[in-house]
């Protein structure tokens, strides 16, 4: 069946570096994704990756990609308490479908 | 451009009763989906709009029904309000069924009594 999983909780000090795991199921996902969700708003789109490629790179951001293992994680460089949110990883089912994890939150200790 | 924008922000309701929610799409996406955030968790995917018709659904009841319109704004209508129906409902919009991600609005917070 379609489930991505992430462990729930991840805490770093400012500066340090991030690194949020996250598996899915579906091979033949053809993108997937990473979104941030702050207090009481909606998510946004950090990043995504095509599932051809191992690693995306964008400013402080890192995506690899281990299809083999179906394994995704996401690399936040310089951590800041800004940074301090809930990461989701998603990935592309097919067509209309887009599966979210349960989330990580972050928490970057000052 | 503007974003996307969901009304109302936060809604009571009594359970058995219908609600409507609302969603305006970014500038230049057809594409609309929604989704139901419990406390806690991930979002769950509960339809999708695409060109005015529903492109695909999610594990939810008939209860649960859409609209997409002409300007690919898009409704929620849910009818006979069950307890478990309180959770915040996101509104996404995109370019073409959702290839490389959705635009989300900040959300319906729905509380059922």
């Amino acid at each position: 069946g379609e489930d991505v999983e992430q462990s729930l909780f991840l805490s770093v000090r400012e500066g340090d570096s991030s690194v949020i795991n996250c598996t899915y199921t579906d091979s033949s996902s053809t993108y997937l994704y990473w979104y941030k969700q702050e207090p009481g708003a909606g998510l946004q789109l950090l990043t995504y990756i095509f599932s051809n490629m191992d690693m995306k790179q964008d400013q402080r951001l890192t995506v690899l990609l281990n299809k083999k293992d179906k394994h995704l994680s996401l690399r936040i460089a310089d951590t800041q308490t800004g940074d301090s949110a809930i990461y989701f990883c998603a990935e592309d089912t097919g067509g209309f479908k887009t599966i979210f994890g349960a989330g990580t939150r972050l928490f970057v200790k000052a | 451009e503007t974003g996307v924008t969901q009304s109302p922000t936060h809604l009571i309701k009594t359970r058995g009763q219908q609600v409507t929610l609302r969603c305006s799409s970014q500038s230049g996406h057809n594409t609309v989906s929604w989704y139901q955030q419990a406390l806690g968790q991930g979002p769950q995917f509960i339809f999708q709009y695409y060109r005015e018709e529903e492109n695909g659904r999610g594990n939810f009841p008939p209860r649960f029904s859409g609209l997409q319109f002409p300007n690919y704004s898009s409704e929620l209508n849910v009818n006979a309000l069950e307890l478990d129906d309180s959770a915040l409902y996101l509104c996404a919009s995109s370019e073409e069924q959702g290839a490389r991600g959705y635009t989300f609005g900040s959300g319906t917070r729905l509380t059922v009594v």
